[in-house]
């Protein structure tokens, strides 16, 4: 059972452009909602978290929206750069995030120049 | 942001061999430190969790024999892979958790291992 649902697979998005990601979970025992941005050979890196008590949160270009009653949320990254090209998790987890993450499959964002 | 390390970055073994991976929190303590394995273009499976002075607690599927996790400080967790075989390679990531005097319980990652294993 795949508790966190996260599309599309791979995106490709115009320099200055947004690129969104949308992710669903299951387990309404989440509370915390983190995104991951990895480069290939690197570890996971934090880019914006957000618990279920706010419905949107930003951070420089990086906006996360939750929709609690519909189990979803997403990330918008604005003006969007060749930099940002990497891979991109949406995780879960319970105990305000001190439990272990529950990943989504991540999502391959390609910005064009 | 808080910094984790692991040692080695990359390891490559015989069939059989054990492999011993360190992460380290290097600028606060972690009361609980989290580790994944991740095949390639695949996404992160939680395999563990390790609390400071306990046993770790595995995720269904993953074999506590042969993966062995030891937690002896509030900034150090290893991981050993016993007698380790080719389904083994992967790479291996630790994360610890701040839970402290960082804000919330945001987990933070180390750079990863890749073991392979021939």
């Amino acid at each position: 059972q795949q508790q966190v649902k996260q599309s599309p697979q791979s995106l490709i998005v115009q320099k200055g452009g947004i690129s969104i990601i949308n992710c669903a979970y299951e387990n309404t025992a989440f509370d915390y909602f983190p995104w991951y941005q990895q480069f290939p050979g690197k570890g996971p890196a934090l880019l914006i978290a957000i618990r279920p008590d706010v419905s949107e949160k930003k951070e420089g270009r990086f906006t996360i929206s939750f929709n609690k009653s519909a189990k979803q949320f997403s990330l918008h990254i604005m003006d969007s750069q060749p930099g940002d090209s990497a891979t991109y998790f949406c995780a879960a987890s319970r105990g305000g995030g001190a439990d272990g993450l529950t990943f989504g499959k991540g999502t391959h964002l390609i910005i064009q120049p | 942001g808080a910094v984790v390390s692991q040692h080695p970055s990359r390891v490559i073994c015989k069939s059989g061999t054990s492999v011993k991976i360190e992460c380290r929190s290097l600028d606060f303590q972690a009361t609980t430190m989290f580790w994944y394995r991740q095949f390639p273009k695949q996404s992160l499976m939680l395999m563990a969790t390790s609390n400071e002075g306990s046993k770790a607690t595995y995720e269904q599927g993953v074999e506590k024999d042969k993966f062995l996790i030891n937690h002896a400080s509030l900034t150090l967790s290893t991981l050993t892979v016993t007698s380790a075989h080719p389904e083994d390679s992967s790479f291996y990531i630790c994360s610890a958790g701040s839970g402290g005097p960082l804000s919330y319980n945001e987990q933070f990652f180390g750079p990863g291992t890749r073991l392979t294993v021939l």
